[in-house]
């Protein structure tokens, strides 16, 4: 099994600002996943993350928006840009494991 | 492609009833299937999983689920509810295809559980 935490567990931003969330794996691994939940809603994927190489983006999210670094095989941040309370949503972290994933307890962002 | 629908966006049984969450898939590849919990204000909690061994899985809280290959379906069940049993539902599928490793979340389904 893998532990994951995230930092920050919660924010309050102001619109225009940029958020960067982070994200600790207790093991090394080769993929993570950062998912974005929002309010009442069903998770959905952003964006897959290898260390070494460029994050894959899926439709509808972009490097612009939700910059990645994954700079070793158990971090990984993810920045939320130039906000809007659109952006308000919890995130979260995952990594694959052997037949599942693990996910992290999320980040509940607030825009106003 | 891969898809995962939960068929009903809630349901809400008495306590001590049977609780049925319904879940079709499709997958062009051997899948892993999932159902996550999540509480209110709660991250992600795992029930159960199949990954291609026995098709009646048993998870916690009393919660099965049997996956059924010819009606791509994966349904969740518990034989009696508990009021700590409302949550939301989620099921998950996900495969290794040729784009790489994806999973993709249902929905979800909000259990009610009537006193």
């Amino acid at each position: 099994s893998a532990v994951i935490s995230q930092k920050p567990s919660r924010d309050i931003c102001q619109r225009g600002t940029s958020l960067t969330i982070q994200c600790q794996v207790d093991s090394q691994v080769t993929m993570m996943f950062w998912y974005r939940q929002q309010p009442g809603q069903s998770l959905t994927l952003i964006a897959t993350a290898n260390q070494g190489s460029e994050a894959t983006y899926e439709s509808g999210f972009v490097i612009d928006k939700f910059p990645i670094s994954r700079p070793n095989l158990t971090f990984s941040t993810l920045t939320v840009s130039n906000m809007s309370p659109e952006d308000s949503s919890i995130y979260l972290c995952s990594v694959e494991g052997t037949y599942e994933q693990y996910f992290g307890p999320g980040t509940r962002l607030t825009v106003t | 492609a891969q898809s995962v629908t939960q068929l009903d966006s809630h349901v809400s049984v008495s306590e001590g009833t049977p609780v049925l969450l319904r879940c079709n898939y499709s997958s062009s590849y051997s899948p892993s299937l999932f159902w996550y919990v999540q509480h209110p204000n709660k991250g992600l909690q795992l029930l159960l999983k199949y990954t291609s061994a026995a098709t009646l899985v048993k998870g916690i809280n009393g919660f099965e689920a049997e996956f059924k290959k010819s009606e791509t379906s994966f349904h969740l069940t518990k034989p009696s509810a508990h009021m700590s049993d409302a949550a939301e539902y989620f099921c998950v599928v996900s495969d290794q295809g040729t784009g790489g490793f994806k999973t993709i979340f249902g929905a979800g389904t909000r259990l009610f559980v009537k006193a």
